[in-house]
């Protein structure tokens, strides 16, 4: 039985970071992607960039670049998204997703099991 | 970036209908690495199909995926009371892996 379990919300400045943890129990680790996907209130899912471990480089949308760093660590099967510079546009729930097939498979970077969410709030 | 449209922005019907779901990508997705998810208030998202036609583990047999290319189609046979939710479909063939805006799916 897979599960993600997310760090808890988060209440940040204007121009701070956050670093989220999601950590996975179930299966195997280092061969399945996981995705970080954003909700902003009463909006649809963004993609922000994942991660399969084993190759170790994240994959980031270009919206994010350069304030989005998503890492993981093999020994504790956690992943980490932290995202810098935040404003209130910023604001919303964040989520990990693991994939349902490891690396080949046809479900290598879908959402297949998902974290509980993080919200984070970012306000003066 | 591949931007994904589905239509109708909302459906509603009567529990024990069937709802016809569409999501059109810009371009053709890759492999037709084509999710479909459910998602209800409160709740995260669901994997309910991958790969444009594969159900994901546990899903009920009402739900169908379909579809190639650019043109995908998620059909909800006899709607159950839980079936009402959000759908939304995602490619995952080209990145950025980009999601549709959603389908809601609500009682008439």
């Amino acid at each position: 039985q897979v599960q993600l379990v997310q760090s808890g919300a988060e209440v940040k400045k204007p121009g701070s970071s956050v670093k989220v943890s999601c950590q996975a129990s179930g299966g195997p680790f280092n061969r399945y992607a996981i995705s970080w996907v954003r909700q902003a209130p009463g909006q649809g899912l963004e993609w922000m960039g994942g991660i399969i471990p084993m190759f170790g480089t994240a994959n980031y949308a270009q919206k994010f670049q350069g304030r989005l760093t998503i890492t993981t660590d093999e020994s504790s099967r956690t992943a980490y998204m932290e995202l810098s510079s935040l404003t209130s546009d910023d604001t919303a729930v964040y989520y990990c997703a693991r994939s349902s097939e490891s690396f080949g498979g046809s479900g290598y970077y879908d959402g297949g099991y998902w974290g509980q969410g993080t919200l984070v709030t970012v306000s003066s | 970036e591949i931007v994904l449209t589905q239509s109708p922005g909302t459906l509603s019907l009567s529990p024990g209908e069937r709802a016809t779901l569409s999501c059109r990508a810009s371009q053709s997705v890759s492999r037709n690495y084509l999710a479909w998810y459910q998602q209800r208030p409160g709740q995260a998202p669901r994997l309910l199909i991958s790969g444009a036609s594969t159900r994901a583990t546990g899903i009920p047999d009402r739900f169908t995926g379909s579809g190639s290319g650019t043109d995908f189609t998620l059909t909800i046979n006899r709607l159950e009371p839980e079936d009402f939710a959000v759908y939304f479909c995602q490619q995952y063939g080209e990145s950025p892996f980009t999601f549709g805006p959603g389908t809601k799916v609500d009682v008439k």
